[in-house]
């Protein structure tokens, strides 16, 4: 599968605990995207990472940080987790190019239910 | 500040009925619009982008400069065409931040 890989599909943690979400870019993809999308609240930016570096930042709490690894894939790390924190957590990709093929491929997310 | 704006939380219509998607935007050069979908249970996928100008499952959108708006339209809606909708803007020389809608649902009755 060339396409956008997050793992794992669903997680259930308890308040306090930390967890770690992670994805693969679609391949030939430099940028990688977090988003959080709760119930109210649509798609709620988090970070952004093109080629190793933060590129942009977003609505992300202190509690919450991401890296993206050389081979390009992204960790999201989450701590003190809290009941709120409860929500679906998509990965995007996308290649980045100034010729303005610009398009986000999305994974299927990662579902955090905090107990 | 760029920003994305999509009035309608929920859009109920009777199949068969027209449609409209409302999206504004604030961005202060040339924007590069999309409106993306997310069926029940699948990823979010791109729908259409309006460099395209194509009609993708009958939808169409129509930047307009001028009222800053970006609209999702269908003549006649289908029940498959129930989902989530997003509009997204990115813009130039800003080519990889990506601005979301908070999005509508939208329930297409039998």
């Amino acid at each position: 599968d060339s396409g956008v890989t997050q793992t794992p599909k669903h997680l259930i943690t308890a308040t306090g605990q930390r967890v770690t979400l992670r994805c693969s870019p679609r391949s030939g993809d430099l940028s990688v995207y977090w988003y959080q999308q709760s119930l109210d609240q649509g798609l709620q930016f988090l970070i952004q990472y093109y080629n190793g570096e933060e590129r942009a930042k977003g609505n992300i709490l202190e509690r919450f940080s991401a890296q993206q690894f050389p081979d390009l894939h992204s960790e999201l790390n989450l701590s003190s987790l809290e009941l709120g924190d409860s929500a679906l957590y998509f990965c995007a990709s996308s290649v980045d190019s100034k010729s303005g093929a610009n398009v986000l491929t999305f994974g299927a997310g990662s579902r955090l239910t905090v107990l | 500040a760029q920003r994305v704006t999509q009035p309608e939380k929920l859009l109920s219509v009777f199949k068969g009925a027209p449609v409209e998607l409302k999206c504004n935007y604030s961005y202060s050069g040339s924007p590069e619009l999309f409106w993306y979908v997310q069926y029940s249970r699948q990823r979010l996928q791109l729908l259409l982008r309006h460099i395209s100008r194509e009609s993708i499952k009958g939808f169409t959108a129509d930047l307009n400069k001028g009222e800053t708006s970006f609209h999702l339209k269908k003549p006649f809606a289908q029940e498959e065409d129930s989902a989530m909708y997003y509009c997204a803007l990115i813009g130039s020389g800003n080519f990889n931040k990506f601005y979301f809608g908070s999005g509508t649902k939208l329930n297409v009755k039998p």
